[in-house]
This record gives C-alpha cells, sequence and structure tokens, in this order.
C-alpha cells in the first residue's frame, strides 16, 4: 500500500541554523500538507500545497518558512533560521483529492 | 476560527468493552470529519471519515455519528482489543477560499484498553 515518506526522522539542529525537511508524497496525489505537533500539544496545521503554489498558510508560518515541489516526487520544508519554539514533529500529509489526507511518519525537530 | 474540542483525554477500557470519543466543533461550514489513529513513533493514521451530508458511517468495529444541528461527532469503538491502545484525533475540515481544506484537530484522547 503506497505510504507518504519523510526524512530524516530525526534531525537535532543550532539555533538559526537552517533546515530542510523532505517528504514523499503518495505518487498520485495532488494537495500537500504540512503540520507540526509541538510535545503534548494539538497537530497544528501549517500550509497546503497545490498546483505548484501554496493555496493557504497560517499564522505560524512566516517568512521563515517555505515550500517547494522541486521535483515530481520531493516535497520540501524550509526553516532558515530555527528558533527554539521550532522544536515539533512536522508530519507531511497528501491528498488525492481535497478530503482524505494521509500523514507520513514524521520528522523530530529539535533546536538546540 | 475553527476550533476542534475533543473528550476525554483520557480513555482506560477493558478489552472486549466499547470506548466512545467525542468531539465538537465551532465552525458550522465544516464538511468532512476524519479520525486517525496515532500509534507511538508513527504518523496519524487515517481509520474513519465522515462528510456532513451522512449521519452515521460504520466500518467492522468502528462507527463515527455526526449531528449537525449540535456540531458535534463521535467515534465508536466496539470489541475494544489491546492494539486498539493509541491516541485517537478528532479532526474537522475548514473551508478556506481557497478551497484546499486544512484539518484542524481536536486535542486527543489516548486509549489504552486493559487485557
Amino acid at each position: 500500500e503506497p505510504e507518504v515518506t519523510q526524512t530524516p526522522s530525526h534531525q537535532v539542529t543550532q539555533m538559526g541554523q537552517e533546515v530542510i525537511l523532505r517528504c514523499v508524497p503518495i505518487s498520485n496525489h495532488l494537495y500537500f500538507y504540512w503540520y507540526r505537533q509541538i510535545l503534548g500539544q494539538k497537530v497544528e496545521f501549517l500550509v497546503s500545497f497545490y498546483n505548484n503554489e501554496i493555496s493557504e498558510k497560517s499564522e505560524i508560518f512566516d517568512d521563515q518558512f517555505s515550500v517547494e515541489r522541486p521535483d515530481g516526487s520531493n516535497f520540501t520544508l524550509k526553516i532558515r533560521s530555527t528558533k527554539l519554539e521550532d522544536s515539533a514533529m512536522y508530519f507531511c500529509a497528501s491528498s488525492p483529492s481535497d478530503n482524505e489526507q494521509f500523514f507520513g511518519p514524521g520528522t523530530r525537530l529539535t533546536v538546540l | 476560527g475553527e476550533n476542534v474540542e475533543q473528550h476525554p483525554s483520557t480513555l482506560s477500557v477493558q478489552e472486549g468493552d466499547s470506548a466512545v470519543i467525542k468531539c465538537t466543533y465551532s465552525d458550522s461550514a465544516s464538511n468532512y470529519f476524519p479520525w486517525y489513529k496515532q500509534e507511538l513513533g508513527k504518523g496519524p493514521q487515517l481509520i474513519i471519515d465522515i462528510r456532513s451530508n451522512v449521519g452515521e458511517k460504520k466500518d467492522q468495529r468502528i462507527a463515527v455519528t455526526l449531528n449537525k444541528t449540535a456540531k458535534h461527532f463521535s467515534l465508536h469503538i466496539t470489541e475494544t482489543q489491546p492494539e486498539d491502545s493509541a491516541v485517537y484525533f478528532c479532526a474537522a475540515r475548514a473551508l478556506p477560499s481557497s478551497n484546499t481544506g486544512k484539518l484542524i484537530f481536536g486535542q486527543g484522547t489516548t486509549l489504552q484498553v486493559k487485557p
């Protein structure tokens, strides 16, 4: 059964450094999302992406964040200058339509 | 904006008993309500969903009910098994102008099924 995959599973970085989180959505899906989950809190929406552009972004998704689909398979989230409060699990999701969303296993980002 | 509240935060049941998790939402325009199961170290897994034109949906031991008037929906798990132990999240699909539905999640319920 096709799955969303994410790399790395765990990323440790120093505050102020740039990180890129990578996702490979399910191949025939058209909608892509990033969510994050701070330890013990709700899963929060960050951004949605469709037709090679951002469809919607949350207040969390400020100028430090960007997304890209550089080729036909990868979907990346970049954080330019990480802050301590960026430490969280980051989940990529994809959807064939704008309903069912299938999540990847997540990347745990630790900012020191 | 949309807000989803989920109760209880923890639920412990004996194997074979039923478990019920309840969620309320604030945006009456929401029209899609998925439930996710998250096991330790894994991402949320879609287990069942319901659309606003349906009042109830069942898939084997799992059922979801929706009351649009009251703006609440519930997950029912019957004949619980130890492997049902996980964190369960409800979510509601908001309707942004862009028409790509971000999900608003509840706080999660940690279900423990005791053998």
